[in-house]
Formats: structure tokens, C-alpha cells, sequence
């Protein structure tokens, strides 16, 4: 069993939809939460970062953790078709440079106009 | 900043030729990372570097492998000899708290 699971999709919506992402993890350990966003060709990028459980919001973007279900999720409100990219949650046991982040396998996501 | 930067942006070579892949991290980051993602098994973490001393290699996959970090604007990650399972999108990271990725280094090896 991977550390971190994630169903690769291919997820496809109608532009305005509400996208929900989700990533679940096996080791209680991890205490930091965050989801990259891959455009095509190009390298991640951080989306999101959260700490331990709770809600995050950063524009149509929320993120939630649920330690006690080891389950994080991302939710996307009026999805654009700029959204289309695959996105990849990770975790960390600790916070700073050095840390080691495990990931998951991304989902592949499609905004139709 | 102009973000991590990698070289050669892709690569085609033959089996059995070395292959070097280079990054110039974030000034001022003190971590870096080299990544491989493929289809089959997404984003693996090869090797990390902390203040330019290799910290875990055991992602590494064989002695094929290796990767070095002269000074702290500079790394490389060496293949040789090169087989066609390398093939993949080879990316480095440099961090000071979050992860920043380059744009990757596409490589095939026929």
C-alpha cells in the first residue's frame, strides 16, 4: 500500500463546476498538507499549504485536512478552463528546507468551456 | 528571480551514453532536490541536498546514478551508462521552506 493514495482520474467537468480533489494517507505522522498544480510541460507548483487539521481558503481554492480520517481534500469553486492541469497533494512529517515531502500520483484534471 | 532553472530542457540520446542533467537552484534556497516522474510511478525523490551535502540518496535507483552539488548555485545529475527505462522528466527543486520545482528535463534514451 502506497503512503499516499490519489485517484489519477481523468476528472472531467463543465466550466463553473465545483471540483473536489481528494488524497488519502496512511501515516498519522504527517502533519503538514500541501497540493502542487502541474500544468502540461511544466514543473509543480504550490497551490496550497496547510498545517495539521482544519479549512483554507485562498480565492476559489479550499483546502481541508482530516487527520482523524487521514484524508485532505481541494476544492475548486467556479472552476475555469485555466484550471485544466493534474494535481498533486504531498505531505511532510516536519516544516523547513530539509523536509522530505511524499507524493501522490496526481489527478489529471479537464475544465470543459 | 528567475526560479530554478534546469538544462537541457529535453534530451534524446542513445542507450549506453552518458547523460548529465544540470539545475541552478533559487539563490538563496539551502535545500535542493533532484525528482524523476514517470506515468507508472508518478514523482519519486532521487536525492536531496541540504547546504550542498547530500542528505538521503536512497531514492537513487542503482549505481547508474549519481548527483553532485560543487557549490551552492549549481548541481548535477549523471546517468551512466543510460537505459531506456531512464526515460522520464527528471526535475530539480530548491527549497528555503516550500518546494519550488524547475521546469524539468525531458529525457529519452532509445
Amino acid at each position: 500500500q502506497k503512503e499516499v493514495e490519489q485517484d489519477p482520474g481523468p476528472l472531467s467537468v463543465p466550466e463553473g463546476a465545483i471540483v473536489s480533489l481528494n488524497c488519502t494517507y496512511s501515516n498519522s505522522a504527517f502533519q503538514y498538507f500541501m497540493w502542487y498544480r502541474q500544468y502540461s510541460r511544466k514543473g509543480p507548483e504550490l497551490l496550497m499549504y496547510t498545517y495539521s487539521s482544519g479549512n483554507k481558503e485562498d480565492g476559489r481554492f479550499t483546502a481541508q485536512v482530516d487527520k482523524s480520517s487521514k484524508y485532505i481534500s481541494l476544492f475548486i469553486r467556479d472552476s475555469q478552463p485555466s484550471d485544466s492541469a493534474t494535481y498533486l497533494c504531498a505531505m511532510s512529517f516536519s516544516s523547513g528546507s530539509a523536509r522530505q515531502l511524499t507524493f501522490g500520483s496526481g489527478t489529471q484534471l479537464t475544465v470543459l468551456p | 528571480d528567475a526560479g530554478v532553472i534546469q538544462s537541457p530542457r529535453h534530451e534524446v540520446t542513445e542507450m549506453g551514453q552518458e547523460v548529465t542533467l544540470r539545475c541552478k537552484p533559487i539563490s538563496g534556497h539551502n535545500s535542493l532536490f533532484w525528482y524523476r516522474q514517470t506515468m507508472m510511478r508518478g514523482l519519486e525523490l532521487l536525492i536531496y541536498f541540504n547546504n550542498n551535502v547530500p542528505i538521503d540518496d536512497s531514492g537513487m535507483p542503482e549505481d547508474r546514478f549519481s548527483a553532485k552539488m560543487p557549490n551552492a548555485s549549481f548541481s548535477t545529475l549523471k546517468i551512466q551508462p543510460s537505459e531506456p527505462r531512464d526515460s522520464a522528466v527528471y526535475f530539480c527543486a530548491s527549497s528555503l521552506d516550500s518546494l519550488y520545482f524547475g521546469e524539468g528535463s525531458w529525457l529519452t534514451v532509445v
